[in-house]
């Protein structure tokens, strides 16, 4: 399988502050999904986006969360006030119309 | 809807002895399955997927799963570990083929190979 590139690999900062995370997209994938694994808990899904659009999200993905893909470049998931218990792997996964998942490396971000 | 059950939360074998991590899931629909493996610090590696093709799927490392719908099972096994095996395994489902369709992980099972 192809890999997924994951920018930064591991990020640090503040509680309150916003961070984005980005994910170098695969030329023929089209769909486009960020999952979440806190420390020692399982991977959790919170967003899947299609055609420059949302097509599910989780009740994880509130408002402090955003998701989009500025001039069809990278992909990017964006926490405008970081939380104490959004400390986590975050990983972008793409996938083709022709079946295929690809999973980034994933971003470590961890608030202080 | 959809889950997954991994059994067991941690497995320790002895190197070279067999591979058994259990995985029950719940679907609606004929799911697709997969197993994932994190090595520490790692992103997530596919190691098989199935997509209603053949029952017994074989994937990299020379791991293996069967598919038994009877039992709502897709077990993961390998006729010997092997000490880079250590990692964290993840079964997942997916409601079917369609790109679009999210995944569902398990719980994980942490596997330990002792020399």
């Amino acid at each position: 399988e192809p890999e997924v590139t994951q920018t930064p690999s591991h990020q640090v900062t503040q509680m309150g502050q916003e961070v984005i995370l980005r994910c170098v997209p695969i030329s023929n994938h089209l769909y486009f999904y960020w999952y979440r694994q806190i420390l020692g808990q399982k991977v959790e899904f919170l967003v899947s986006f299609y055609n420059n659009e949302i097509s599910e999200k989780s009740e994880i993905f509130d408002d402090q969360f955003s998701v989009e893909r500025p001039d069809g470049s990278n992909f990017t998931l964006k926490i405008r006030s970081t939380k104490l218990e959004d400390s986590a792997m975050y990983f972008c996964k793409q996938a083709a119309s022709n079946y295929g998942y690809t999973f980034g490396s994933g971003t470590r971000l961890t608030v202080v | 809807a959809q889950s997954v059950t991994q059994l067991d939360s941690h497995v320790s074998v002895s190197e070279g002895t067999p591979v058994l991590l259990r995985c029950n899931y719940s679907s609606s629909y004929s799911p697709s399955l997969f197993w994932y493996v994190q090595h520490p610090n790692k992103g997530l590696q596919l190691l098989l997927k199935y997509t209603s093709a053949a029952t017994l799927v074989k994937g990299i490392n020379g791991f293996e799963a069967e598919f038994k719908k009877s039992e709502t099972s897709f077990h993961l096994t390998k006729p010997s570990a092997h000490m880079s095996d250590a990692a964290e395994y993840f079964c997942v489902v997916s409601l079917s083929q369609n790109a679009g369709n999210m995944l569902t992980f398990g719980g994980g099972t942490r596997l330990m190979v002792k020399p």
